[in-house]
């Protein structure tokens, strides 16, 4: 059984500070991770993906992963009001039959305090 | 139109109607998905098209039937549904192509239909 954790929070920061996001995920042959953002009543909407080990960097945005620890975080700088929503980690398998499919984490509610 | 489209947006239904949920997409994928999201809980997944054969069908009552007419197009049919079946429904599609890690095989989700059973 796929699995993907994710802390459900909620995450309070203080604007403008750097709001970190963990996910851990059970399959070591995954090999595709994505963040998604969903506001209250809306649908997900994807910000980042990344699928080597490492950071990668979208404006305030910054994914790392770390295969080996089977870790995947999201950090988002200079946190506003405006990314107060839910972030959904999704993971896709290696290979085989149904490797397109995403397996989703339950998702981590983050508040921005002004 | 570009994206992937739900309609209605909002649906109020008795417990003896029937009512289908409508979803199209313009992105050229072949999977095609059905969400389920009750409030304030994770995603359900559904029911999983790949090219218009359903893949997938997780444990979901019958009372929800789907339809995947062409690789464009996927229906949510709902009959004698229960008030507990009020959520937030979802269609996603994503591409099915070679597999390598450097593609985004990311899912596109419409914007949903809030459905209440009443």
């Amino acid at each position: 059984q796929k699995e993907v954790e994710q802390n459900s929070g909620p995450l309070s920061v203080p604007e403008g500070a750097i709001a970190s996001l963990n996910c851990t995920y059970s399959d070591r042959g995954s090999q595709s991770f994505f963040w998604y953002r969903q506001y209250s009543g809306k649908s997900p909407e994807l910000i980042m993906f990344i699928y080597s080990n490492g950071d990668k960097e979208d404006g305030r945005f910054t994914a790392q992963l770390n295969k080996a620890s089977q870790y995947v975080s999201l950090l988002i700088r200079d946190s506003q009001p405006s990314d107060s929503a839910t972030y959904l980690c999704a993971v896709r398998p290696y290979s085989g039959a149904g490797s397109y499919q995403l397996t989703f984490g339950k998702g981590t509610k983050l508040s921005v305090i002004p | 139109e570009t994206g992937v489209t739900q309609t209605p947006r909002h649906l109020v239904m008795g417990m003896t109607n029937k009512k289908s949920l409508k979803c199209e997409q313009h992105l050229g994928h072949n999977a095609m998905y059905w969400y389920k999201q009750s409030a304030k809980k994770p995603l359900e997944l559904m029911f999983v098209y790949n090219f218009k054969e359903q893949t997938e069908n997780n444990s979901v009552p019958s009372r929800f039937s789907p339809e995947c007419p062409n690789s464009s197009h996927l229906f949510l049919h709902l009959h004698t549904l229960q008030p507990e079946d009020s959520a937030l429904y979802l269609c996603a599609s994503s591409p099915i192509g070679q597999q390598g890690p450097s593609t985004t095989y990311g899912y596109t989700f419409g914007s949903g239909t809030r459905l209440t059973v009443v």
